[in-house]
């Protein structure tokens, strides 16, 4: 069974920084690329950054492009998120979510999700 | 990009709830759909725009036409109250989209 746990959430103040991990299991971790996807309690879904089975390949929304850096640990089967220069709309549920395949492509989707992680920014 | 679905669907126990994704990518991209219902994870009930991942009920299927792409739940259940998305990318594929859901509504 795939099984996905995030942790690391919590509150984080304006400007500074959270880190984030998802801790992966039932599957061949490298057979796989790996997304982060947020969402506003109530609200939608947006991705938010994906990376490659060997860390060839990241992509970012616009939306964090410059303040978030994706990277995963193969060896310990582990993906992350260093979340720095913290906005206020950057309070969501973050969901570690497991690609259909290896590359970031085009045709690609997420097949697995976490429970979800709650981030808050708040002074 | 935007993927547009209407806000929200209601019908009966045992009707047939049809729920619309649009975007202009549609003709050449794969729509995808999610099922999330309150407090839990998305569930992937549709890849490939009518594909169904193992699990699911048969009584979930998707279809597109043009820059449309529907998610048809034909009988559907109390139990599938859910919130669902539409997710697909740009023509470029470098834009990954969800829609803003659709709450369906079965009562």
């Amino acid at each position: 069974e795939v099984q996905l746990v995030e942790s690391g959430g919590g509150l984080g103040q304006p400007g500074r920084s959270l880190r984030l991990s998802c801790v992966t299991s039932g599957f061949t971790f490298t057979d796989h690329a790996m997304h982060w996807v947020r969402q506003v309690p109530g609200k939608g879904l947006e991705w938010v950054s994906g990376i490659s089975w060997n860390s060839g390949s990241k992509a970012y929304a616009d939306s964090v492009k410059g303040r978030f850096t994706i990277s995963r640990d193969n060896a310990k089967r582990s993906l992350s998120l260093q979340m720095n220069s913290l906005r206020g709309e950057d309070t969501a549920f973050y969901y570690c979510a497991k690609d259909s395949w290896a590359e970031l492509g085009t045709e690609n989707f997420f097949d697995s999700w976490g429970q979800g992680i709650l981030v808050t920014v708040s002074p | 990009y935007e993927l547009t679905q209407p806000p929200s669907v209601s019908v009966s126990p045992g009707q047939t709830a049809r729920i619309t994704c649009s975007g202009d990518a549609l003709p050449k991209k794969y729509a995808y759909w999610y099922q999330q219902k309150s407090g839990q994870a998305p569930v992937l009930v549709i890849y490939e725009e009518s594909k169904r991942p193992s699990g699911i009920p048969e009584r979930f299927s998707g279809s597109s036409s043009g820059t449309m792409a529907t998610l048809t739940i034909s009988g559907a259940q109390v139990e599938d109250e859910a919130d669902y998305f539409c997710y697909s990318t740009d023509r470029s594929g470098t834009k990954r989209v969800f829609g803003g859901g659709t709450k369906l509504t079965v009562l």
